[in-house]
């Protein structure tokens, strides 16, 4: 089980919103700690997407935002589109866990 | 360009060992902090531990702490994921990352990934 929890799938039609939470607790999120988020393509490595809860690296599109509240933090896509297909992570950091990070357990995104 | 290139694939049998490696260039390895993410076959990804080249200080995810080793040559710059007695259940893809500041900060980039087939 990870330490923060994210849906196992969404789904939208092209054009739509979505969003992604991840659900952590007291010793991560709660503490105040950030929360990155990664895409992850079929068959390749994982990408950057928003790092400090709300920032996007230089190149990613700003229909990918990220927001933190309390024990959460959500990633929304908006203008959704096919090639946004993909598992999406949501990183943070443990304090429970002897200086380690955390990943949550991704989530499926399928553009219908 | 910020760079992370990792070794090739292994094929391995259970209680062997292995040593896979990831070589930075594009900027200084001895200021950045290494991960390492370990991918199981269609399952998530997985913070296994990271280490600081410029002084070897070195953290483990408490679920990885005593089944791997992770080092650093900066003289090379280069770290390194070993194994001294793999497993079946070692079989996964393992990506190195880099990170700005250790474990709370982000990755990136990524390594193309290694993976890691135990079998006999």
């Amino acid at each position: 089980h990870s330490v923060l929890t994210q849906p196992p799938s969404v789904s939208g039609a092209p054009g739509q919103r979505v969003t992604i939470s991840c659900t952590g607790s007291s010793s991560n999120i709660g503490a105040g700690y950030d929360v990155h988020w990664y895409q992850q393509l079929p068959g390749t490595a994982p990408k950057l997407l928003i790092y400090g809860n709300n920032n996007r690296p230089s190149g990613v599109p700003a229909r990918f935002s990220g927001s933190k509240s309390g024990t959460s933090a959500s990633l929304a896509i908006t203008g959704l589109q096919a090639e946004d297909e993909a598992d999406y992570y949501c990183q943070s950091y443990d304090s429970s866990l002897s200086g380690s990070g955390v990943f949550g357990g991704g989530t499926k995104l399928t553009v219908l | 360009e910020v760079q992370l290139v990792q070794s090739g694939a292994e094929v391995k049998k259970p209680g062997e060992s292995l040593k896979i490696s990831c070589k930075g260039s594009g900027y200084s390895f001895t200021s950045y902090w290494i991960g390492w993410v370990r991918q199981m076959p269609g399952r998530g990804l997985e913070w296994m531990g990271i280490i600081y080249p410029g002084d070897s200080d070195t953290r483990y995810s408490p679920s990885f702490q005593g089944q791997v080793t992770i080092s650093a040559d900066k003289s090379i710059s280069t770290a390194y994921l070993q194994w001294s007695s793999l497993k079946a259940s070692d079989t996964a893809i393992y990506y190195c990352a880099r990170q700005d500041i250790a474990a709370a900060s982000w990755f990136d980039p990524w390594g193309q990934g290694t993976l890691v087939t135990v079998s006999s």
